[in-house]
């Protein structure tokens, strides 16, 4: 079946950071690959998506490009701020079979100023 | 648009009673979700539909029932509260074309 491992958090990072979070993923044909952030308190949101190979999606200066070759999409920010704290999860849809997301763990990222 | 709409916001319940949470989305989705999150544990499935009158098990089903009657709603019931099903409960839908849209999520302490 499917599956989805991102990189174990916690994450702290001082403002200004670059952040990295990777995310390999297992599935059959060809799924479509989503990073969803979850502020405190609040239900998830998308934050990218990408639907096939060499496809980069970007949002907010987020950015993950979707690897056939190496089966990631590793979530890239040149810049953190203070805001970009909250809970990065990797998913992906699709593939033979599959109805619904499909998450990794989650990775807390906290910010400091 | 409201999108998906979860209610309660937070709920507590006795050892052995039954609830139910309710969710509805006005986005004319077809595929529509309930996950538990608990920490480390990252979003599992308990129940999906991929329309209405059709629902089927996800990761962790037991103790949980759904039903679809209509495309709009879709709620989770527990039969019997057991302290494990303490957790924070979200609905999602999607369409074939869209990605999923998340409701804000029910606290659920079961004690």
């Amino acid at each position: 079946g499917n599956s989805v491992t991102q990189m174990e958090g916690p994450v702290t990072l001082s403002e200004e950071a670059f952040l990295t979070i990777n995310c390999t993923y297992t599935a059959t044909g060809y799924p479509s690959l989503f990073w969803y952030v979850q502020y405190p308190g609040e239900g998830l949101q998308l934050l990218l998506k990408a639907t096939k190979a060499d496809d980069k999606g970007s949002n907010k200066g987020f950015e993950a490009t979707y690897r056939k070759e190496t089966t990631s999409f590793h979530l890239e920010k040149g810049s953190v701020q203070v805001s970009d704290s909250a809970v990065y999860f990797c998913a992906l849809f699709g593939g033979a079979g599959s109805y619904q997301l499909t998450f990794g763990k989650g990775t807390k990222l906290s910010v400091i100023p | 648009n409201a999108g998906v709409t979860q209610t309660p916001k937070f709920q507590v319940l006795k050892t052995g009673q039954s609830m139910t949470l309710q969710c509805a989305q006005d986005m004319n989705h077809e595929y529509m979700s309930w996950y538990r999150q608990d920490p480390g544990m990252g979003l599992r499935l308990i129940h999906y539909s991929v329309g209405a009158g059709i629902t089927d098990q996800g990761e962790v089903p037991n103790g949980y029932n759904v039903s679809r009657s209509t495309t709009e709603d879709f709620p989770l019931r527990l039969l019997s509260a057991a302290p494990s099903q303490t957790s924070v409960y979200f609905c999602a839908s999607r369409s074939e074309w869209t990605e999923a849209f998340f409701g804000q999520g029910t606290r659920l302490t079961v004690v």
